[in-house]
């Protein structure tokens, strides 16, 4: 049981690319979402799945695009990468609103 | 998260325990957790507490929650070296995690 698996672990990228950072779960949870870290400022969450076909913004939802096409797959997409956006990015999933989050194990992204 | 807010450092000794504070904001949280992260992973849940009740024990943690307060903390008896790491409280309403800063936790000889 792989739990939730994030790719890439790293990821470097000029001003203006565009990437997508991926997020899968095989343990059919509804919820999904994705978090950024940066130092002494904890987690934000940046956009959030209750289930296929659904999302909505989390607090710093801004120059991020998601969809959830799949009960599995959460997809994190980066328009045109800023250098304010270089941080550490984590996926979570969980099997309602009342149970345990379960995370990966991050994606380090700097903007150059 | 601004909603919740924790100490940014702790340093302990080796066997001594660990207090670790939270306060949070949000009064119709119904589940209150403690995260830890070590170097370069992920987040793995410690333990968590329900809102109506005021502590819980878990072999070496205890989690107090006084909801009067707001004041959520965990305890980490005979701390380890293996302990160093940052934990995260965090509260949840309905789907969303509402995070603190974090409070770095190191473990002295």
């Amino acid at each position: 049981n792989a739990g939730v698996t994030q790719t890439p672990k790293f990821q470097v990228l000029k001003t203006g690319q565009s990437m997508t950072l991926q997020c899968a779960q095989d343990m059919n949870h509804e919820y999904m979402s994705w978090y950024r870290q940066d130092p002494g400022m904890g987690l934000r969450l940046i956009h959030y799945s209750v289930g296929a076909g659904i999302t909505d913004q989390g607090e710093v939802p801004n120059g991020y695009n998601v969809s959830r096409s799949t009960t599995e797959d959460f997809p994190l997409r980066l328009l045109s990468a800023a250098p304010s956006q270089t941080s550490v990015y984590f996926c979570a999933s969980s099997r309602n609103a009342y149970t345990e989050a379960f995370f990966g194990q991050g994606t380090r992204l700097t903007v150059v | 998260g601004e909603d919740v807010e924790q100490s940014l450092f702790l340093s302990v000794r080796e066997g001594d325990s660990s207090v670790i504070n939270c306060t949070y904001t949000d009064s119709s949280s119904t589940y209150l957790y403690w995260y830890k992260q070590e170097p370069g992973a992920g987040l793995q849940l410690l333990t968590y507490i329900f809102s109506n009740m005021d502590m819980k024990q878990d072999q070496r943690l205890t989690v107090l929650l006084n909801k009067k307060d707001k004041h959520l903390s965990l305890r980490i008896a005979d701390t380890q070296t293996g302990d160093s790491a940052i934990y995260f409280c965090a509260e949840k309403d309905d789907y969303k995690l509402s995070f603190g800063a974090g409070t770095t936790v190191t473990v002295r000889a």
